[in-house]
């Protein structure tokens, strides 16, 4: 298996523009996760999905943050718009299970100029 | 959600073996205790977990003790390849939304 892939794996962009973050976690595993990560905040949980439904997004900075799952082989979290603290490094994960491990991808360097 | 609290850094020299505790006081009777890795530029990479008393693996081990409210991990001979960033995660793994929440992680040092 090729593990959970994330594209792009940097993106540049100005501030105001759309930026869209793509995952597509290991086929057969039914729990996605979106994380951001910083130095000063770490590695924040921003949204997890169960079976394609969205469980807890609590951790969604704000309203400009939007993530989907239309189906069990993908998923978009979406900014808009861009602003230059949502430069981080974002990363997907995915699991088979509750309780089994996260495998993470290899994250998306998005830095908002 | 149970917090969790690790040392921020620890310094080793290869050959050693380096033990990381984490404290997790309100630890639920469904969570499960999971370490993770880290290193610069990729994501984090499971390590080990476990639910009570010992776990070990192939890379490392895991304690528990009774009460679990806390945790510890031990790399037996560390090298320099295992300076890295590592994680302790307490995860409700019942009904309760199974959300993974990760610490501030402790940052592992190893020198000659």
């Amino acid at each position: 298996d090729a593990g959970v892939i994330q594209s792009p794996r940097h993106e540049v962009t100005e501030m105001g523009q759309e930026v869209t973050l793509r995952c597509k976690p290991i086929s057969g595993h039914n729990s996605l996760f979106w994380y951001r990560q910083t130095m000063m905040r770490g590695l924040e949980l921003l949204i997890y999905f169960n079976n394609n439904v969205p469980i807890d997004d609590s951790g969604m900075p704000e309203d400009r943050f939007s993530a989907k799952m239309p189906n069990a082989s993908f998923s978009t979290l979406k900014i808009q718009p861009s602003e230059p603290r949502d430069s981080a490094v974002y990363f997907c994960a995915s699991r088979i299970r509750i309780g089994e491990k996260l495998f993470f991808g290899s994250g998306t360097q998005l830095s908002v100029l | 959600l149970a917090k969790t609290t690790q040392p921020i850094s620890m310094d080793s020299y290869e050959g050693q073996e380096v033990n990381i505790t984490c404290s997790h006081n309100n630890i639920a009777t469904n969570d499960y205790i999971t370490w993770y890795q880290q290193f610069p530029s990729q994501g984090p990479r499971f390590i080990i977990q476990g639910y009570k008393t010992k776990v070990t693996n192939e890379v490392a081990s895991l304690f528990i003790p009774a009460d679990r409210k806390s945790s510890t991990l031990s790399l037996p001979r560390v090298s320099l390849s295992d300076t890295a960033v590592y994680y302790c995660l307490v995860g409700d793994n019942g009904g309760g939304g199974n959300k993974l929440t990760f610490g501030t992680g402790t940052q592992l040092k190893v020198e000659l």
